[in-house]
């Protein structure tokens, strides 16, 4: 069965660094995202992203956050400049179409600490 | 904006029958979900509703009322391994966003 690939599992890095985290969506999946959960905490949607653009994006996803696709497996996230309030689990997360009712398929996720 | 309320916890004994209820306020209704999560691993799909009425699938079936902004998963012959959170979640705009509520964890006891 297809799944969604995340890697690091675990990044530990001084506040202050940057920040490049991968994934893998589903090969035919055309829809991707990118959600965090601090510990304790509710998963929070941080964007969307669709024919090499972002189509939303939340206001935790400031100047410090960009994403891309690379190539044609890969999607990243780089945080510029960690702080430690960015420690938390990074989820990535892909979709057939992105459209109503469409069911998000998650990867296993990457645990950042920030020190 | 949007707003999901559940329980934050419930226990629950092996073989039984739960209910965990959801209560939403949403200015854009795209579709009730339910995932379930483990702790420290991803949510994974349950269901979807996006019409009033019941859907099940297996042991497990979710229920909508999109007038009375509520949802319920039920959840049968509990299992040990069913013990996790679930997490009701509102699919929201244009781009399929979803919107986590906080999360019930479900402790199943012997």
């Amino acid at each position: 069965e297809p799944e969604v690939t995340q890697t690091p599992s675990h990044q530990v890095t001084q506040m202050g660094q940057e920040v490049i985290l991968r994934c893998v969506p589903i090969s035919n999946h055309l829809y991707f995202y990118w959600y965090r959960q601090i510990l304790g905490q509710k998963v929070e949607f941080l964007v969307s992203f669709y024919n090499n653009e972002i189509s939303e994006k939340s206001e935790i996803f400031d100047d410090q956050f960009s994403v891309e696709r690379p190539d044609g497996s890969n999607f990243t996230l780089k945080i510029r400049s960690t702080k430690l309030e960015d420690s938390a689990m990074y989820f990535c997360a892909s979709s057939g179409s992105g459209s109503r009712g469409e069911t998000q398929y998650f990867g296993p996720g990457t645990r950042l600490l920030v020190l | 904006g949007q707003n999901i309320d559940q329980p934050t916890e419930m226990t629950a004994t092996e073989g039984a029958i739960v209910q965990i209820n959801c209560t939403y306020q949403t200015s854009g209704f795209n579709g009730l979900f339910w995932y379930q999560q483990h702790a420290g691993e991803a949510p994974t799909f349950l269901s979807y509703n996006v019409l009033d009425g019941l859907e099940e699938k297996g042991r497990f079936s979710s229920f909508l009322s999109r007038s009375k902004g509520y949802s319920y998963l039920l959840l049968k012959e509990l299992q040990m391994k069913d013990s996790a959170s679930y997490l009701c979640v509102l699919g929201s705009g244009n781009t399929g966003k979803l919107i986590f509520g906080q999360g019930t964890t479900l402790q199943v006891k012997p």
